[in-house]
């Protein structure tokens, strides 16, 4: 059974914060990603990776980088925090088979 | 460009049956996929279409239709905890990205 978690479900932190995401994987997956959602605005790709230390841009990666030291590890991070990255953050592995991403927990973040 | 829609919401009865549609306007076409998600829940993946045809998977069925660019999900014999939002996605391309839509809220009613 494929595993994705993430190192917290829910976070709060200080606008300006240097915040760090964690994302782990059991599969042995090359591709791994960072999302957001937000109501109304639907799943929204940050960044990817297709392999160790790679990395691509999304759709939104202002404001936010990523690292991928190990393959089964892809790490989200928020340089300086501010109010509007308060959101849902999923990471997902895998992709390129019959069964699509699969996705972790989620961590809740809010930005006071 | 990449686009895909499906409606925002819908609403059902319990024991009925609902379709939900999404087009998708993409290059590169390497599968569509649909997921379910709870509030407050990650998506899980429910089926995977890259032929055109229906897959039938227990109470739910995912057809598609590469020249028209659509697909739809029917759930038949609708429970309460049917009650999620699903998620249109498709991939481009050999790699692992998804591109999502944003998602249909669907009510189960009594």
């Amino acid at each position: 059974d494929v595993k994705v978690t993430q190192s917290s479900r829910y976070l709060v932190k200080r606008t300006g914060e240097k915040v760090f995401l964690e994302c782990v994987q059991d599969m042995d997956h090359e591709n791994m990603f960072w999302y957001r959602q937000d109501p109304g605005l639907g799943l929204r790709l940050i960044y990817f990776s297709y392999d160790v230390k790679m990395k691509e841009k999304g759709d939104i990666p202002e404001g936010y980088s990523v690292s991928r030291e190990k393959k089964e590890r892809f790490s989200l991070i928020l340089e300086s925090a501010s109010t509007n990255q308060t959101s849902m953050y999923l990471c997902a592995s895998g992709g390129a088979g019959g069964y699509g991403q699969y996705f972790g927990p989620g961590t809740r973040l809010t930005v006071t | 460009g990449q686009n895909i829609d499906q409606p925002t919401e819908m609403t059902a009865t319990e024991g009925a049956i609902v379709q939900i549609n999404c087009t998708y306007q993409t290059s590169g076409f390497n599968g569509l996929f649909w997921y379910q998600q709870h509030a407050g829940e990650a998506p899980t993946f429910l089926s995977y279409n890259v032929l055109d045809g229906l897959e039938e998977k227990g109470r739910f069925s995912s057809f598609l239709s590469r020249s028209k660019g659509y697909s739809y999900l029917l759930l038949k014999e609708l429970q309460m905890k049917d009650s999620a939002s699903y998620l249109c996605a498709v991939r481009e391309g050999q790699g692992g990205k998804l591109i999502f839509g944003q998602g249909t809220e669907l009510s189960v009613k009594p």
